[in-house]
Formats: structure tokens, C-alpha cells, sequence
């Protein structure tokens, strides 16, 4: 059974920054390309960033506008593990961000619960 | 980036009556190369992840039940659930993963009547 189970929200200030994380299991995580979406509070969704499957020196990533040069997505394929690092934090970014498994051709069909971030002073 | 826009926002619907959401892309999602409209029709419920539940347009996902039936091609998509169930009830997102960066739609909210 595909699980995906991040970890890592909280409460941060603007400016603050936060490492999400989220631990792969039930599939070959290194064959998957793997993303992060994110919803605000009562909103819809929002992609985030994407990272292809392969070797560190050929994976394809990719940022949405909102959050390039902030953001940072790295997989780690020997411990089935994806990351978000989130610096310069914003109060906008504030969502349940969500790990996604990508099938293929960028279509996502496995989503984890969620992890809830808070950027407030 | 293209935009996708759902209609209505919302819908209220009797027990074991047709419920229909419409999905519009600002710019064609289907590739002549594969002839596929990359369209997917995510469904949220309260407190959930989204689950996929529609692909390439009009395929059904492993365990989706019948009742739901995607169609359309191009720009203009749809999402029918010929007879809704109390189970249904949620809020209904279509995709598109033709370009990066992949997009939704705003949502469609799905109630009871």
C-alpha cells in the first residue's frame, strides 16, 4: 500500500523558515518523480514544486512562481524520503502542504494527509 | 500558465439525481502526438487529501465507483455523477498536467438538496 506521511509543519514567523519532510513507503520511491502542493485555509490547490526521479546530477525541479528562490524541494532515494525547505516564510504561505506521488507525464495520484503550516507574528 | 475555470462553485443535488460540473482550460490540454487530454478530476472531502478519481479526461481510477464518468476534449471538460450518493458529497477539483506548472480549477462544491 503507497503511504506518504509528512512531517514538520508549525508555527513560524514572517521571515522564519521550516524543513518539511515526508517518509515514502509501499512503492519504489526512486522511480517516481515526486511534488508538493499546498492549500490555504478553505482555498483550493496549489502547486508547489516538483522533483523528477534519477540520479542527483540529472533530476529535473521545478518551482512555482510564488515560492522560487524561497523554496528548495531534495529527495533522498536511499531513505525514501522527499524535503521542502522553506526559508523567508510569508504569511500567504500558509497551507496544509501536501506530499504527491506523479504516475507519470505529471500526473499525481497519490496524496499524504498533509502538514500544516502557520507563518504568523 | 493556463488557467482552469470550474462552473458553478457549488451545486446542491437530490439523492440519486445527475450532478454535472463543467472544467474550461484557457488553452488546449490535449497533445495529437498521444491523442490524450491531459485533464484530471480530483475529489476533496472534508478534512481529506484529494483523491484522484478521472485521468487522461474520461479514465476512471482504480476503485472509482461507475456513477462517475468524465468526458470532453481540448478546452472543455466534464464531470457527471449520474446518480449522487450521500457519500458524494465534497468538493470536486479538475486538473490539467498538460504544462508546467500544473494547474486546478477553484473547486466545485457538491451538497445534498
Amino acid at each position: 500500500e503507497v503511504q506518504l506521511v509528512e512531517s514538520g509543519g508549525g508555527l513560524v514567523k514572517p521571515g522564519g523558515s521550516l524543513r518539511l519532510s515526508c517518509a515514502a513507503s509501499g512503492f519504489t520511491f526512486s522511480s517516481y518523480s515526486m511534488n508538493w502542493v499546498r492549500q490555504a485555509p478553505g482555498k483550493g490547490l496549489e502547486w508547489v514544486s516538483s522533483i523528477s526521479r534519477g540520479s542527483s546530477g540529472s533530476r529535473y525541479i521545478y518551482y512555482a512562481d510564488s515560492v522560487k528562490g524561497r523554496f528548495t524541494i531534495s529527495r533522498d532515494n536511499a531513505k525514501n524520503s522527499l524535503s521542502l525547505q522553506m526559508n523567508s516564510l510569508r504569511v500567504e504561505d500558509t497551507a496544509m502542504y501536501y506530499c504527491v506521488r506523479e504516475s507519470g507525464e505529471q500526473l499525481v495520484d497519490y496524496w499524504g494527509q498533509g502538514t500544516l503550516v502557520i507563518v504568523s507574528s | 500558465d493556463i488557467v482552469m475555470t470550474q462552473s458553478p462553485d457549488s451545486l446542491a443535488v437530490s439523492l440519486g439525481e445527475r450532478a454535472t460540473i463543467n472544467c474550461k482550460s484557457s488553452q488546449s490540454v490535449f497533445y495529437s502526438s498521444n491523442n490524450k487530454n491531459y485533464l484530471a478530476w480530483f475529489q476533496q472531502k472534508p478534512g481529506q487529501p484529494p483523491k484522484l478519481l478521472i485521468y487522461w479526461a474520461s479514465t476512471r481510477n482504480s476503485g472509482v465507483p461507475d456513477r462517475f464518468s468524465g468526458s470532453g476534449s481540448g478546452t472543455d471538460f466534464t464531470l457527471t455523477i449520474s446518480s449522487l450518493q450521500a457519500e458524494d458529497v465534497a468538493v470536486y477539483y479538475c486538473q490539467q498536467y498538460h504544462t508546467t506548472p500544473p494547474t486546478f480549477g477553484q473547486g466545485t462544491k457538491v451538497e445534498i438538496k
